[in-house]
């Protein structure tokens, strides 16, 4: 059974960073693409980031380009998000999803909330 | 940037109704379409890819159909867990976008 699980979310104030990690199991990591896909609080989905299977192709979305790094560890079956500069507006709960482009397996999401 | 819409943004409907939605993109993205269901508090789920095949393990009262820009995404025989907010989703480029989502409710 596929499964991902994200961890990491936090209530964080403007400025600050934070990382998120998505932990894969049930299937070849390493054989997979990866992204990344948010959803502010009562909003819709905004796809935010895609990492290749080798890690060498990456795509951001113009929101968080520049302020969030997308990267993969296979020999941890690990998919991170470092988030600098983070602002209000990146308020969301944070999904990573089995790719490349028919996201067909999810995890459960983490909140991340930017606020003073 | 590819900019999806959807319509309606939400949709009442009973037990039984064939219920459609429709998605336009604003520029061709042939069959590059996917439609997910997202149930309230859970993450979504991939219903529909490459625009009309029904992912795995997906009820066949579910369809889609359309290429280019236009597209549509139908329950044939609407059931009580049907109940959710459904997206279509482009991968023709980068960055992926979705549509804004309709709300589907049990009148």
């Amino acid at each position: 059974e596929v499964r991902l699980v994200e961890s990491g979310g936090d209530l964080v104030q403007p400025g600050g960073s934070l990382r998120l990690s998505c932990a894969a199991s049930g299937f070849t990591f390493s054989s997979y693409e990866m992204n990344w896909v948010r959803q502010a609080p009562g909003k819709g989905l905004e796809w935010i980031a895609y990492i290749s299977s080798i890690g060498t192709t990456i795509y951001y979305a113009d929101s968080v380009r520049g302020r969030f790094t997308i990267s993969r560890d296979d020999a941890k079956n690990s998919l991170s998000l470092q988030m600098n500069s983070l602002r209000a507006e990146d308020t969301a709960i944070y999904y990573c999803a089995r790719g490349p482009f028919n996201l067909g397996d999810w995890g459960q999401g983490t909140l991340v909330t930017v606020s003073s | 940037d590819i900019q999806m819409t959807q319509s309606p943004s939400s949709l009442s409907a009973s037990v039984g109704d064939r219920v459609t939605i429709t998605c336009q993109a604003s520029q061709d993205i042939s069959n590059d379409l996917n439609w997910y269901q997202q149930k309230f508090g859970k993450a979504p789920r991939l219903l529909i890819s490459d625009a009309s095949n029904l992912a795995t393990g997906v009820p066949s009262r579910f369809s889609g159909s359309g290429s280019g820009t236009h597209f549509t995404f139908t329950i044939s025989s609407l059931q009580s867990e049907d109940i959710a907010t459904y997206y279509c989703q482009q991968y023709d480029s980068v960055p992926y976008t979705f549509g804004p989502g309709t709300k589907l409710e049990i009148k």
